[in-house]
């Protein structure tokens, strides 16, 4: 199993572009959760999903729009990227909510 | 907010038991503690979590006081890989009430 993918590792935008992170697992998870870090402190829920075609928003969910058309995939759409944006994002998955699992991040810079 | 309080740091020498306390005073019945932590740059890494008992896996060990009011995370032979940010959760399990809130954490220094 490959666990929890996320791709690109690295991407570097400028204000006002859109681009959407990608995230992917293979363990038939029905949770998946976004998540960003910025330098210092803990991680905010932005969007989470208990299954496809269900969604919600976490703490911080201005200016990002998800989508959950199948159980493996959930990616996470800027649609018009701000310097406030930068930050670290970490996907997560788990059976049911409990024990999360997390990729190993996209570093999101913002020109 | 998180609902948890900890440490902001703590050091350790190699080879020691690490013990990291929280706090977590409002903690309701249905509620459980979760561990989890940062190492540099990574995403987090589930560490264990338990309800009321004393739990042990082969990473840690979780001390649960009777009252639930607080837990101690113990690593018991502290190495320089468990370097890293240590967090306490508390959250019910199951759907979206189990979405994980972090504090800040506690960033252990395991050292020689």
């Amino acid at each position: 199993n490959a666990g929890v993918t996320q791709t690109p590792k690295f991407q570097v935008l400028k204000t006002g572009q859109s681009m959407t992170l990608q995230c992917a697992q293979d363990m038939n998870h029905e949770y998946m959760s976004w998540y960003r870090q910025d330098p210092g402190m803990g991680l905010r829920l932005i969007h989470y999903s208990v299954g496809a075609g269900i969604t919600d928003q976490g703490e911080v969910p201005n200016g990002y729009n998800v989508s959950r058309s199948t159980t493996e995939d959930f990616p996470l759409r800027l649609l018009s990227a701000a310097p406030s944006q930068t930050s670290v994002y970490f996907c997560a998955s788990s059976y049911t909510g409990t024990e999360q699992f997390f990729g190993p991040g996209t570093r999101l810079t913002v020109l | 907010d998180a609902k948890t309080t900890q440490p902001p740091s703590m050091d350790c020498a190699e080879g020691r038991a690490a013990n990291l306390p929280c706090n977590h005073s409002t903690i309701s019945g249905n509620e459980y503690v979760y561990w989890y932590r940062q190492i540099h740059s990574q995403g987090p890494q589930y560490i264990i979590h338990g309800l009321k008992n004393n739990e042990t896996n082969e990473m840690a060990s979780l001390i649960i006081t009777e009252d639930r009011k607080s837990s101690t995370l113990i690593l018991p032979h502290a190495t320089l890989r468990d370097t890293a940010v240590y967090y306490c959760i508390v959250r019910v399990d199951g759907g979206s009430q189990g979405n994980l809130i972090f504090g800040k954490g506690t960033k252990l220094s395991v050292k020689p």
